[in-house]
């Protein structure tokens, strides 16, 4: 069955400090994986995107890694900041007779002053 | 703001009310999408539609009623539903019909039905 799991289901940080979400997925075959950032309140947002043949991938202070032989992605978030409190969403892309996008229920990062 | 728009913000209902949810996209793309969130809970993909036309239906209650009358207009018409259909509502649009493209989302809609 395809699924992705992520971990931590929540994380309280001090401003300022690093932190590594994990996301470990069964989906196969295996097209890419993103990471979507969803603030209170709004929608998710595209952070990065990495296909198979990518191992890392940076927008800013965000740092995604993939390990597409242990089936595993992690973000890892550098110099935290207030701004960085919202839920984090793994969401791998399956390529069976037809693509399909399999959720993580997300990471909760709570960064505190 | 991401380009892709979506009204009410916040609806209440009761189970025998009808009621519709509106997205609007400003991004030219060709692909739309509804999901469901609920708490806790992976995102549900519900429906998707190219060109207007829906490609895929997810095994979504008959009381969830799509509607794309353009690429740039998606409702969600909604009637009789329960408690439990409770959630955020978020409309999402892509470039085209591929989930190698990243779909952009609004803010969506929570839907309280009492």
């Amino acid at each position: 069955k395809n699924q992705v799991e992520q971990s931590p289901q929540s994380l309280i940080i001090l401003e300022g400090k690093n932190c590594t979400l994990q996301c470990n997925y069964t989906v196969s075959p295996f097209s890419n994986l993103r990471w979507y950032k969803q603030d209170t309140g709004r929608g998710p947002v595209s952070l990065t995107i990495m296909t198979f043949s990518e191992n890392t991938k940076s927008n800013g202070r965000y740092t995604a890694t993939l390990d597409a032989d242990t089936k595993q992605s992690s973000l890892h978030i550098t110099a935290s900041q207030l701004s960085d409190s919202a839920s984090y969403i793994c969401v791998v892309t399956g390529m069976d007779s037809s693509y399909k996008l399999i959720f993580g229920s997300g990471t909760r990062l709570l960064v505190r002053p | 703001e991401t380009g892709v728009t979506q009204t009410p913000r916040h609806l209440v209902m009761g189970m025998t009310n009808k009621k519709s949810l509106k997205c609007e996209q400003h991004l030219g793309h060709n692909a739309m999408y509804w999901y469901k969130q609920s708490a806790k809970k992976p995102l549900e993909l519900m429906f998707v539609y190219n060109f207007k036309e829906q490609t895929e239906n997810n095994s979504v209650p008959s009381r969830f009623s799509p509607e794309c009358p353009n690429s740039s207009h998606l409702f969600l018409h909604l009637h009789t539903l329960q408690p439990e259909d409770s959630a955020l509502y978020l409309c999402a649009s892509s470039q085209d019909w591929s989930y190698q493209e990243t779909q952009y989302f609004g803010p969506g809609t929570r839907l309280l039905v009492l």
